[in-house]
């Protein structure tokens, strides 16, 4: 694709429920990342892919948080028994790994916890 | 780990005018990339410079890099009301790592 899409753009949810984001990443691109960000804060890594294996997810707060990247491409970032805390932007960016670590991002998910 | 923190916070200047944005980190690094933010979402990226690069162009922008003290510098020359934005820098300290990123530089460019 031209660029990093994720979806949904916006996700409202309650307390407690289980969420999935999706990030399509820039075809060709065997890194993948995911940030949050919240608001007036820099973005705040949460975990690296290379290829399908996670390569870093020291980012990842707690074990509520999980990100699977199956075949390689698309990735899901899974957050079980949502808390308040947890509304931020999520972003996730794609890279074509270490010879060219530019990363480019897609446009964030904004989740908001209720 | 590794962090890029940027100075000032926040800047307004002129249309015209140049700004200058900086980045200072703690340890030795491998890359550092520049991006932009508008509207608090999707981050764009502006340029990386290596640990072995002093310098680099695009268009307006100009980066530096001086490993002695550990710090970075992002110009922008003849700024437009549209470079109102925040700008942040990201490290890694070796390759295959995560990149961090700072707090970031508010910049509000007045017409």
């Amino acid at each position: 694709g031209a660029g990093v899409s994720q979806t949904p753009s916006n996700k409202v949810t309650e307390k407690g429920k289980y969420v999935e984001l999706r990030c399509d990443p820039i075809s060709g691109h065997t890194a993948l990342y995911w940030y949050r960000q919240s608001l007036g804060q820099g973005p705040e890594f949460l975990i690296y892919f290379q290829g399908t294996g996670a390569a870093d997810d020291s980012g990842l707060p707690n074990d509520r948080f999980f990100a699977v990247r199956p075949e390689g491409s698309v990735s899901t970032l899974k957050i079980q028994r949502t808390e308040r805390g947890d509304s931020a932007v999520y972003l996730c960016a794609s890279s074509r790994g270490l010879a060219s670590p530019e990363q480019f991002f897609g446009p964030g998910t904004r989740l908001t916890v209720l | 780990s590794q962090q890029g923190e940027e100075d000032p916070q926040a800047l307004s200047i002129q249309e015209g005018e140049n700004a200058t944005m900086n980045c200072s980190y703690k340890t030795s690094i491998n890359n550092l990339q520049w991006y932009r933010q508008n509207s608090g979402r999707g981050l764009v990226h502006l340029i990386l410079i290596r640990s072995n690069e002093r310098e680099k162009h695009s268009g307006r922008l100009r980066v530096t890099l001086d490993t002695s003290k550990k710090s970075s510098s992002l110009l922008i020359t003849a700024s437009r009301a549209a470079d109102t934005a925040s700008y942040f820098c990201a490290t890694d300290d070796r390759p295959g790592q995560n990149f961090v990123f700072g707090p970031g530089t508010r910049l509000s460019v007045l017409p």
